[in-house]
């Protein structure tokens, strides 16, 4: 199976500051159809989780553009250019290159 | 406007069987794999399975196989989600998710305990 390393695993930041998330795969996480099936997920307290960005890269409809995405094969990274309120909660990296299909542990963005 | 509107789940005793089920609205369902995700109290997502959009082949994860069985009804727009031989670490909340992870049903819990 692929593991999904998040770092760090708790951040906490203030707001109108940076953010920034690392997830690294056991593997590299390109399919033979080229394209590199590593998403983005966030999840508010109570809610189900809401995708940021497929592909890498690809901003999911209605993701406010403080937030970015990049990396390659097998290191990726999420950041947040300030950080607003409601930005708390927990993210995720998921690949979805293999099966299993298989996430990051989380990392815990709150407020300091 | 995509909808996920999931029922089921509940209390079931450790051994016993139960069936979740996902109404799907706002898009051509029958296009689209569809997945089952779920998370443990206090815990991280875990992926369970995923059904094709009109091949209907499926994948489970290991801690699932020959337990639990994806199943889908195009003419209904309708996923489910057979669970036998239950046991007390399958107790989670399960999610309905959409074949690219870009929409998620509200959740429903499952709660396996005697």
């Amino acid at each position: 199976d692929v593991v999904m390393t998040q770092t760090p695993l708790s951040s906490p930041v203030t707001l109108g500051q940076p953010a920034s998330i690392s997830c690294r795969s056991s593997q590299s996480l390109v399919h033979s159809d080229g394209n590199t099936y590593l998403s983005w997920l966030h999840q508010r307290p109570g809610q189900p989780p809401r995708l940021l960005f497929y592909k890498i890269s690809n901003r999911f409809s209605g993701v406010p553009d403080r937030f970015s995405a990049g990396g390659a094969g097998t290191d990726f990274t999420l950041k947040i250019s300030k950080v607003e309120a409601e930005d708390v909660g927990v993210y995720y990296c998921m690949q979805a290159t293999q099966f299993p299909r298989t996430f990051g542990q989380g990392t815990k963005v709150e407020i300091k | 406007e995509v909808q996920l509107l999931q029922s089921g789940g509940g209390l079931v005793e450790p051994g016993g069987s139960l069936r979740l089920s996902c109404a799907a609205s706002g898009f051509t369902f029958s296009r689209y794999a569809m997945n089952w995700v779920r998370q443990g109290p206090g815990k991280g997502l875990e992926w369970v399975s995923i059904i094709g959009g009109t091949s209907g082949d499926t994948e489970s994860a290991d801690s699932v196989k020959d337990r639990f069985t994806i199943s889908r009804d195009n003419s209904k727009n309708m996923l489910y989600l057979q669970m036998n031989s239950l046991r007390v670490e399958d107790t989670a909340v399960y999610y309905c998710v959409g074949d690219g992870y870009d929409y998620w049903g509200q959740g429903t819990l499952v709660t396996v305990s005697s």
